[in-house]
């Protein structure tokens, strides 16, 4: 799986989108880009998946550059519920079987 | 549709005793992977099963063992326990098949403590 860097921390203020960004240069073509996200104490929560084209649902938008170098999760409208370990995960199903990688994450934080 | 369920929430151990983690995953998925996560380490995974058998392996010694029944329910054993194996010991199902074959959902997970 190629290896993913994030910040480690990000601050948003409610109401406000927050960003997220994520590096994978050495992604390969069969990767996807997946984000997940754990709210202390929970197991981590699917948002939002993509290969190579901007995707968007109910919860997130995930913005991939052309190169697939890197990519963005947007949170439209960030609540205090937003705060949380984000995690980018970039994988292959027909060689991970199952096997997501985690890294650190981005700690967000959601302010009033 | 119920989600993941694990049980127990929570168990305390001493070292050397084994433990069994129990866990079923949504209905209609064949897929259970599960993950360790303490502090020092993060989440690491352990192991993946599809309809029963064992498609993925994790860095973790052979002491951790796990197998997957025909309803597709998985458990995970840790003989021997140490000081070291205390931890969140979390289970994810997907449909392992399909355009989300990818995609987990996660239970609670069951919290380890080792005494």
């Amino acid at each position: 799986d190629a290896k993913t860097t994030q910040p480690p921390s990000m601050d948003c203020a409610e109401g406000r989108a927050a960003n997220l960004p994520c590096n994978h240069s050495t992604i390969s073509g069969n990767e996807y880009v997946y984000w997940y996200r754990q709210i202390h104490s929970q197991g981590p929560q699917y948002i939002i998946h993509g290969l190579k084209n901007n995707e968007t649902n109910e919860m997130a938008s995930l913005i991939i550059t052309e190169d697939r170098k890197s990519s963005t999760l947007i949170l439209p409208h960030a609540t205090l519920r937003d705060t949380a370990v984000y995690y980018c995960i970039v994988t292959d199903y027909s060689t991970s079987y199952g096997k997501l990688t985690f890294g650190q994450g981005t700690i967000l934080t959601v302010h009033p | 549709k119920a989600g993941v369920t694990q049980t127990p929430r929570y168990l305390i151990k001493t070292r050397g005793q084994q433990v069994t983690l129990s866990c079923s995953p949504i209905s209609g998925h064949r897929s259970v992977s599960w993950y360790q996560q303490t502090p020092g380490q993060g989440l690491q995974f352990l192991f993946e099963y599809f309809s029963e058998t064992q498609r993925n392996k994790g860095n973790f010694p052979g002491r951790f063992s796990g197998r997957q029944f025909s309803n597709s329910r998985s458990e995970m054993n840790v003989s021997t326990l140490e000081l070291g194996d205390s931890a969140l010991y979390l289970c994810a199902s997907s449909s392992g098949t399909g355009s989300f074959k990818n995609i987990q959902y996660f239970g609670a997970g069951t919290r380890l403590s080792v005494l």
